[in-house]
């Protein structure tokens, strides 16, 4: 059983346009939510990641939205760049567990 | 620049075939993981090490074990290779303490014949 769902599996974007990447937890107790980004023959890089006291971060071009008590949070790529075309993973971890669980990954194609 | 090295990018083994997968990290982080990542799956967890001769079973442990005799050397053994165990493996490291982000190898494409 996955532990963190991640919406959509794929998704087409014009270069310039918003990527919106969902992903959704049941277990209150994490508190850390990292995404990763993956470029094809590379492993996953940490790209941004949030704790739970804060519902937005932002790097960049990349936002994550945080909402607690939907248990959801959210990738928002602004701008998307030719260069973005990768998959992206986000993820979820309690501070005292040393693991991450990861969603199924999503993979985005940004076209010029 | 910090580095996860995996041994070897690609292999192939046939069914049966006991198989070393070697990790290497020059961070000197204490918890290191294996995942393997298949397409519509994302990355599952097979072992993890929090310390040197210290492991632990992920969600997918059956058919696997693992080693760590040091530190920076986190090795994954496929002990009798199926087909079902074609996949991408990946290893990363974390320093210890709470939260933060792991650091991943680029993979290791394993198919067994």
């Amino acid at each position: 059983q996955q532990q963190v769902k991640q919406s959509p599996q794929s998704l087409i974007v014009q270069k310039g346009g918003i990527s919106i990447i969902n992903c959704a937890y049941e277990n209150t107790a994490f508190d850390y939510f990292p995404w990763y980004q993956q470029f094809p023959g590379k492993g996953p890089a940490l790209l941004i990641a949030i704790r739970p006291d804060v519902s937005e971060k932002k790097e960049g071009r990349f936002t994550i939205s945080f909402n607690k008590s939907a248990k959801q949070f959210s990738l928002h790529i602004m701008d998307s760049q030719p260069g973005d075309s990768a998959t992206y993973f986000c993820a979820a971890s309690k501070s005292n567990d040393y693991k991450l669980s990861f969603g199924a990954g999503t993979t985005v194609t940004v076209r010029a | 620049d910090v580095k996860v090295t995996q041994s070897s990018r690609y292999l192939v083994k046939r069914t049966g075939e006991k198989v070393f997968l070697e990790c290497v990290q020059d961070m000197d982080h204490e918890n290191m993981f294996w995942y393997r990542q298949d397409p519509g799956l994302g990355l599952r967890l097979i072992y993890f090490s929090y310390d040197v001769k210290m492991k632990e079973k992920g969600d997918i442990p059956e058919g696997y074990s693992v080693s760590r005799e040091k530190k920076e050397r986190f090795s994954l053994i496929l002990e009798s290779a199926s087909t079902n165990q074609t996949s991408m493996y990946l290893c990363a490291s974390r320093s210890g303490g709470s939260g933060g982000g792991y650091t991943f190898g680029s993979g290791t494409r394993l198919t067994v014949v």
